[in-house]
């Protein structure tokens, strides 16, 4: 078991609604990605958090928003929702250290969207 | 732009045969990391390998070996006497520089072990 836990693990949307998705990371990991893998695909980087703020970006637009807390968990946001966001969105946590992460990446198991 | 590419879409296999993934990489940098996870049916990425781009060395793990060759920008996989539970997705994937850990991850091999 990895440690990271992400909720909800389904949910079925409505084209234009929101979700919020959440993550909590693995015990002493302080930075938080995002993933989201189509099906069929290999996961798609959507970004990444490290001390509460947004610290890489992949190409998704602005409606993907996220947040990070104290605590090291982190949601994902996303607007305006389209048949195409239905994915699985998957959570990976690691920890850093004077700008490095030091080794791997633990991912959660995921929540899958369906977009309506 | 980092891109990696797994051919190989699905591929079976009778158990206690050997299967070899194949992964080719392109990037710019050349500092980088490489890796492989498995994702079985449960959805969730189980990290197998991360290697070093300065790190030439090939590494086993049990059943498990990957060739690292840098000249032809590949990081092949190789699973030893297969076995039903190593049916799943397995996915190569390759992070910026730095080991920021964000990763470019390829479309992934099917691997179905038949008994």
């Amino acid at each position: 078991e990895t440690g990271v836990t992400q909720s909800p693990t389904h949910l079925i949307k409505t084209r234009g609604q929101q979700v919020t998705l959440r993550c909590s990371s693995q015990s002493g990991h302080n930075t938080v990605s995002w993933y989201q893998q189509a099906l069929g695909q290999g996961p798609q980087f959507i970004f990444q958090y490290y001390r509460e703020e947004e610290n890489g970006r992949g190409n998704f637009p602005p409606r993907f928003s996220g947040l990070q807390f104290p605590n090291y968990s982190s949601e994902l946001n996303v607007n305006a929702l389209e048949l195409d966001d239905s994915a699985l969105y998957l959570c990976a946590s690691s920890f850093r250290v004077s700008g490095a992460d030091t080794g791997e990446l633990f991912f959660g198991e995921g929540s899958r969207l369906t977009v309506l | 732009a980092q891109k990696v590419t797994q051919a190989q879409t699905e591929i079976s296999v009778v158990e206690k045969e050997d299967v070899t993934l194949d992964c080719v990489y392109e990037t710019r940098d050349t500092t980088y990391y490489l890796f492989w996870y498995k994702q079985p049916p449960s959805g969730e990425l189980v990290f197998l390998i991360r290697r070093n781009s300065f790190d030439e060395q090939n590494e086993i793990s049990g059943r498990y070996s990957w060739n690292f060759q840098k000249s032809t920008s590949s990081f092949n996989f190789t699973i030893t006497a297969s076995q039903v539970v190593d049916s799943a997705v397995y996915f190569c994937a390759l992070s910026e520089p730095y080991g920021n850990n964000r990763l470019a991850f390829g479309k992934g091999n099917q691997v179905v072990v038949i008994p």
